[in-house]
């Protein structure tokens, strides 16, 4: 069954410390891949996107992510966490072969302390 | 760009009444969705729309709910009968084109309590 998996429910680090949230997909063929980030009371904005090409893509607010097809990740990074990146992380993931639909991680959240 | 705008924003309601749940998407997006999100169950698709037209509505948990997009800047989630398990946020998304392909931009969503 097609799947995506967020390991971590809670994750809490220092400002200033650097991060890295865990994404793993069960699909046969190769995604598109996506970061949403949630801050409370507010809808989902999009941090970024891999489609094809170069597997290391740049997203806003300085995060990256890595899609490595050999584990089926695609973990999201910074390199240095700032007091207002606290909020919600999803990951989802698109398969063009099911309708046009994403399919969201459970998500995680990202505690930062000072 | 003003984004994807639902309305209202907070919705309080008896168990038993009608609620009706309002998005506008962005202008040039063929695709609309609703979602639904709880801490118990996360992020639910309920339906999504092609150029108006209702593509996938399987999510959608029961007969009470129903969805409707006359046009392509205006959008409906109904619950008839709404029930305290309806209780959640409902976020309303478009994109240019499928969700597999481009990104979904999201509304502020409608909190919807049912006492």
């Amino acid at each position: 069954a097609q799947s995506v998996t967020q390991p971590d429910i809670h994750i809490t680090v220092s400002e200033g410390a650097s991060l890295e949230l865990r994404c793993n997909y069960s699909y046969g063929a190769t995604p598109y891949l996506f970061w949403y980030v949630q801050s409370p009371g507010q809808g989902l904005q999009l941090l970024l996107k891999y489609f094809s090409g170069d597997t290391l893509v740049q997203g806003i607010k300085g995060f990256e992510a890595e899609f490595k097809r050999s584990q089926s990740s695609f973990n999201l990074r910074k390199p240095s966490v700032h007091w207002s990146d606290a909020a919600e992380y999803f990951c989802a993931v698109g398969i063009m072969e099911y309708g046009n639909k994403l399919v969201f991680g459970a998500g995680t959240i990202l505690r930062v302390k000072s | 760009d003003a984004g994807v705008i639902q309305s209202p924003r907070h919705e309080v309601t008896e168990m038993g009444q009608e609620v009706t749940l309002r998005c506008k998407p962005i202008s040039g997006h063929d695709y609309l969705f609703w979602y639904r999100q709880t801490m118990m169950r996360g992020l639910e698709l309920l339906i999504y729309f092609n150029n108006n037209v209702p593509i996938d509505d399987s999510g959608m948990p029961e007969d009470r709910f129903s969805a409707k997009m006359p046009n392509a800047s205006f959008s409906t989630l109904k619950i008839q009968p709404s029930e305290p398990r309806d209780s959640a946020v409902y976020f309303c998304a478009s994109s240019l084109t499928g969700a597999g392909h481009s990104p979904l931009h999201f509304g502020n969503g409608t909190r919807l309590t049912v006492t």
